[in-house]
């Protein structure tokens, strides 16, 4: 079974500029995550979709930070403008439907903004 | 003060000792427990997974939740120079807790490294 795939792998950005970031989960995983981990720190979470719909965008700096699922598969995360403390890795999880809701993680884009 | 606390090391054991990895949390809400290891520069995965009290063992790996302490630990045997990376407690609360309830929170990582 494939994992969950993120793209790119690095990016170096200088602030003030945008970027994007994609994710495409597990086949059939109906909800997706996408966590912000800052080095040193555990995994925050940003932006909880079921299906293309969001469930919980409480954590999501909204004046910068923007997230789609289309379709309800794949997701793009997206940063206009980036700041120097947007510097992290960008994780994308995803789970099947239902109370264990075991979620599984893609290795991450790392953003380093100069 | 943080929902869920982690001491975050560096621990360094040698080859075959017993780790004790712990959190403690202040949210009552909190019902599922995991534990997740984290290589350098890949996605956590999951190590172990609990519901509400109690143990659970797998292999050289031993969860533990005390849920009237509001402290969970993570005991590795014989451990190994594989077991190197970051290990990530987390929780979240039940699916009644409205629908935001996938939300996982993390502890901040404890750093181990087995040396041979």
């Amino acid at each position: 079974e494939a994992g969950v795939a993120q793209s790119p792998r690095y990016k170096i950005i200088e602030k003030r500029q945008s970027v994007a970031f994609w994710c495409n989960p597990i086949s059939g995983h109906a909800t997706l995550y996408w966590y912000q981990q800052i080095l040193g720190q555990g995994p925050k979470l940003l932006i909880q979709f079921q299906n293309n719909g969001v469930v919980d965008d409480s954590q999501l700096p909204k004046d910068r930070f923007s997230a789609e699922r289309l379709k309800g598969v794949d997701s793009t995360l997206k940063i206009q403008p980036a700041k120097l403390e947007d510097s992290a890795v960008y994780l994308c999880a995803s789970s099947l439907r239902g109370a264990k809701n075991i979620q599984y993680f893609g290795a991450g884009t790392r953003l380093s903004v100069l | 003060q943080k929902e869920v606390e982690q001491d975050p090391g560096p621990l360094s054991v040698p080859e075959g000792a017993i780790v004790s990895l712990n959190c403690t949390y202040s949210n009552s809400a909190f019902q599922y427990f995991m534990w997740y290891r984290q290589y350098s520069r890949k996605g956590p995965e999951l190590l172990m997974y609990t519901y509400s009290s109690g143990n659970k063992e797998d292999g050289r790996f031993t969860a533990q939740v005390d849920k009237s302490s509001k402290y969970i630990s993570l005991f590795i045997r014989d451990s190994q120079p594989s077991d190197s990376a970051t290990y990530l407690c987390a929780m979240r609360r039940d699916h009644a807790g409205g629908t935001s309830y996938g939300k996982l929170t993390f502890g901040q990582g404890t750093i181990l490294t087995v040396h041979p």
